[in-house]
């Protein structure tokens, strides 16, 4: 079975703060793809990173970075120096690697963030 | 370029009535999905197509809900008898061809389902 959680429901912080969201999957595939998108308040979700299975290179695009380790079955997602801007919710997701759900993102429950000025 | 867009944005409809709800995808997006999001939670696939067939509709809750690309471009979601638990926001969205099973997913603002 598929599943990601992201167990933080809820994050606030202050303008300038960094921030660490965490999400954990589960796959019996060897081959996936992890994902991040963003849902500001506008509703339309916006992409963000990829990942393949095989690569746990860690990634930085400016102000954010994952962080993806295998051992732990995780793909975690920091903002540095936040900004009012980033107030959304965070969804990460999988899609495994094998024929029948091909295509098929899985998502956890998302984690809003809230940044104050 | 433009993205994906859906129409109605919004749509209010008694229980029992029958809607649909249309996706135009990116251009020259062979795959195209539907998902539905209710308040709070991640959203939940629905169906997946391939050009003009269905490669995936094993997320449809039941046969009240059907979809169709007839022409492996814009795609409408049609949904029976509505019931207020059919109450969300349905996202579509397209990648380029979707048969690696990786792309890149891009998705449209979502129509936001009310059934009184």
């Amino acid at each position: 079975a598929q599943k990601v959680t992201q167990a933080q429901t809820e994050i606030s912080v202050v303008e300038k703060e960094d921030v660490t969201l965490d999400c954990v999957y589960e796959t019996r595939d060897t081959t996936y793809y992890l994902f991040w998108y963003k849902q500001p308040p506008s509703g339309e979700l916006v992409f963000l990173i990829r990942r393949n299975s095989f690569d746990e290179q860690n990634e930085i695009s400016g102000r954010y970075s994952w962080n993806f380790q295998k051992s732990t079955s995780s793909f975690n997602f920091t903002i540095t120096a936040s900004q009012v801007v980033d107030s959304a919710v965070y969804f990460c997701a999988l899609i495994p690697h094998r024929g029948s759900t091909l295509g098929r993102l899985y998502f956890g429950r998302g984690t809003q963030l809230t940044v104050w000025p | 370029g433009a993205g994906v867009s859906q129409t109605p944005s919004n749509k209010v409809t008694e229980k029992g009535k029958y809607v649909e709800l249309r996706c135009d995808p990116i251009s020259g997006h062979t795959a195209l999905y539907w998902y539905r999001q209710s308040l709070g939670q991640g959203p939940e696939f629905l169906i997946y197509f391939q050009g003009t067939g269905a490669a995936d509709d094993s997320g449809l809750p039941n046969d009240r809900f059907f979809a169709v690309r007839p022409e492996g471009s814009v795609s409408t979601l049609k949904i029976q008898r509505t019931e207020r638990g059919d109450s969300a926001v349905y996202l579509c969205a397209s990648s380029n061809s979707g048969l690696a099973g990786s792309d890149t997913q891009y998705f449209g603002p979502g129509t936001r389902l009310t059934v009184l």
